[in-house]
């Protein structure tokens, strides 16, 4: 089946750095992938959605300039948190469909990166 | 927009049934889905519903009503591992990220 893999699977960073995080796609070419964060017993909540090629489209109240995206390859999309905040601190998690396989409806979810900012 | 409920919290005993509802409402349908969680891991898809009707797959079956903006996740022979928090999400057009509940979290104790 398609596997989605993000790295790191968690990271521990001072306030005022920036951290990446990447998600990739093992097995299958997606055009587009979604971002979400997951605060401690909350739900996940859609962040970005990536596009390979072009600019992302970000949630409503989602920074741009803070929560960097890049998708410049068809397996590869990046988050980039920049200047840090313990607010920031979360569970990330990416996710991607595969439009080539059986299951073009499923989303697939990467393992999620544990972002701690102290 | 996108909006969608479903209980906080539920709890069951070993060996029951447990429906857990969800009511949503979208501007367009392309899909209701299922995910458990569990604590500190990324969901696992369990069920995709378009059509209206029951969609039964081993111990989890899930339904869809379309025209009440309704679907229901029905666990049978619970297990203690089945103790997770269950999301149910909407897609509004094909091609968009899924939009999730907030999560309804089950406890099944022995």
């Amino acid at each position: 089946g398609a596997v989605v893999s993000q790295h790191p699977s968690w990271v521990i960073c001072k306030s005022g750095t920036s951290v990446k995080i990447e998600c990739r796609s093992l097995d299958f070419q997606a055009t587009t992938m979604f971002w979400y964060r997951q605060f401690p017993k909350q739900s996940l909540m859609l962040m970005a959605t990536s596009n390979e090629g072009s600019k992302a489209t970000y949630e409503q109240g989602v920074e741009k300039d803070k929560f960097l995206i890049n998708h410049a390859s068809l397996t590869l999309s990046t988050l980039t948190v920049t200047s840090a905040h313990p607010e920031d601190s979360s569970f990330y998690i990416c996710s991607a469909r595969d439009p080539g396989g059986l299951k073009t409806y499923e989303q697939y979810f990467g393992p999620g990166t544990r972002l701690t900012v102290t | 927009g996108q909006n969608i409920d479903q209980p906080t919290e539920m709890t069951a005993t070993e060996g029951a049934i447990v429906q857990i509802n969800c009511t949503y409402q979208t501007s367009g349908f392309n899909g209701l889905f299922w995910y458990q969680q569990h604590a500190g891991e990324a969901p696992t898809f369990l069920s995709y519903n378009v059509l209206d009707g029951l969609e039964e797959k081993g111990r989890f079956s899930s339904f869809l009503s379309r025209s009440k903006g309704y679907s229901y996740l029905l666990l049978k022979e619970l297990q203690m591992k089945d103790s997770a928090s269950y999301l149910c999400a909407s897609r509004g057009q094909a091609g968009t990220a899924l939009i999730f509940g907030k999560g309804t979290t089950l406890s099944v104790s022995s």
